[in-house]
């Protein structure tokens, strides 16, 4: 079926860079988007890749590889306040237009 | 702008109980959604709406949960008997349209536990 990998746990060190990625089985879908979720608070939209490529918004970047299946969100300069869990998403493209999350990467960031 | 509102925020309820969680999208926005979140499953899509009309629910568990839409600013999600197993954070969101490149906007989310 389809589905969404990624990591379910990263640590990183304040001020460094890390990548977490998503894998996907899924016939055709429209695009990747990643979102933030903060300890007891709400998803927020963080980028959208409808392309192959680099997206870039400030410290956040977003890449998706159609070919390989695969894409990737990379924070840089990292601050503490960046800890949270990350999810990636698809819309499916189908009748449906079915949208699936990942299970969600928590990131732990160290001082 | 308020946001996407939901309510209740915290629901405790014993199980065989009906329990009916509310949300106001974002003016100005026709697709509203509704997730259930928990540890195990994570993040689920149960149903969404486009300009009021259901367009996917079949992500809702079974016959107990039903969702409704009756105007483009209210939706309710009601689930009839509750179980200890629907304990979860459920949350709804809104998008100017169904486009894939259309962002979500998550209301703060209602805290279900059916004890």
């Amino acid at each position: 079926g389809q589905s969404l990998e990624q990591p379910s746990e990263v640590t990183a060190v304040e001020g460094a860079i890390v990548q977490i990625n998503c894998t996907y089985q899924t016939s055709g879908f429209y695009g990747l988007s990643w979102y933030q979720q903060h300890d007891g608070g709400a998803p927020t939209f963080l980028s959208y890749n409808g392309l192959d490529g680099l997206e870039e918004t400030g410290r956040f970047s977003s890449f998706l590889s159609r070919s390989d299946s695969y894409g990737y969100l990379l924070l840089q300069e990292l601050q503490m306040k960046d800890s949270a869990s990350y999810f990636c998403a698809v819309r499916e493209a189908r009748r449906d237009d079915k949208i699936i999350f990942g299970k969600g990467t928590r990131l732990h960031i160290l001082p | 702008d308020a946001g996407v509102i939901q309510s209740p925020r915290h629901e405790v309820t014993e199980m065989g109980q009906e329990v009916t969680l509310r949300c106001k999208p974002i003016s100005g926005h026709n697709s509203l959604f509704w997730y259930r979140q928990t540890m195990m499953r994570g993040l689920e899509l149960l149903i969404y709406f486009n300009n009021n009309v259901p367009i996917d629910d079949s992500g809702m568990p079974e016959d107990r949960f039903s969702a409704k839409m009756p105007n483009a600013s209210f939706s309710t999600l009601k689930i009839q008997p509750s179980e200890p197993r629907d304990s979860a954070v459920y949350f709804c969101a809104s998008s100017f349209g169904s486009a894939s490149t259309d962002t979500q906007y998550f209301g703060p989310g209602t805290r279900l536990t059916v004890l």
